[in-house]
């Protein structure tokens, strides 16, 4: 079982469109979950935290479900320039390595 | 703002040849780590480091070799460079910890193409 899995896509939605992406880890030790977002031949860049409660920032939230090992990435109201690869991201040591694991990415198409 | 400062942006290399990518942080973080980027498979990492003078190996080291001796570079260096390197290189850094608050800084990428 690979430690970080997402659905690779693509998702193709309208503008104004709820999409939402999932996330697996494997490891119940992790510490820390981020998801990054990737512009086509571009670096990633941190989108936002995952905290346990769940979070949100503005448009987007986050999810995580400790037990599942799952987590979630909500997008409302999609705008054109959310089309973009949404990364799931894992510390899972936690201290001072801060070694990440990446999910191949989830693909995000928004159309006018 | 700098950041993380990557060169090469794009490299084309002969197999066998050697060179060196620089990575540069003017953040003043103590991690830094490279990744390569291909299609389907993701980021994953090759080299970090915790701090000067430390290094150690990721999920791909071989073939590349890292040093750090300062806090701010973290060049990695290819010793006889194979088609199977083609790949987009990402360095990063960040302040340890890896939680929330910590997020790691990318840089622009180099794209390497060995033939």
């Amino acid at each position: 079982r690979k430690e970080v899995e997402q659905d690779p896509g693509p998702f193709n939605v309208p503008e104004g469109a709820t999409v939402a992406f999932n996330c697996t880890y494997s490891n119940s030790a992790s510490q820390s979950f981020f998801w990054y977002r990737q512009d086509c031949r571009k670096e990633p860049k941190l989108l936002m935290s995952v905290y346990s409660s769940g979070n949100e920032d503005g448009r987007f939230t986050a999810q995580l479900n400790r037990a599942s090992q799952y987590i979630s990435l909500l997008i409302r109201d999609s705008k054109l320039s959310d089309s973009a690869t949404y990364l799931c991201v894992v510390n899972p040591y936690g201290g001072s390595q801060g070694n990440l694991i990446f999910g191949k990415g989830t693909k995000l198409s928004v159309k006018p | 703002n700098a950041g993380v400062t990557q060169t090469p942006k794009f490299q084309v290399l002969k197999t066998g040849q050697s060179m060196t990518l620089q990575c540069a942080q003017d953040m003043n973080h103590e991690y830094m780590s490279w990744y390569r980027q291909d299609p389907g498979m993701g980021l994953r990492l090759i080299h970090y480091s915790v701090g000067a003078g430390i290094t150690d190996q990721g999920e791909v080291p071989n073939g590349y070799n890292v040093s750090r001796s300062t806090t701010e570079d973290f060049p990695l260096r290819l010793l006889s460079a194979a088609p199977s390197q083609t790949s987009v290189y990402f360095c990063a850094s960040s302040f340890p910890g890896g939680v929330p608050g910590t997020e790691a800084f990318f840089g622009q990428g180099t794209r390497l193409t060995v033939v």
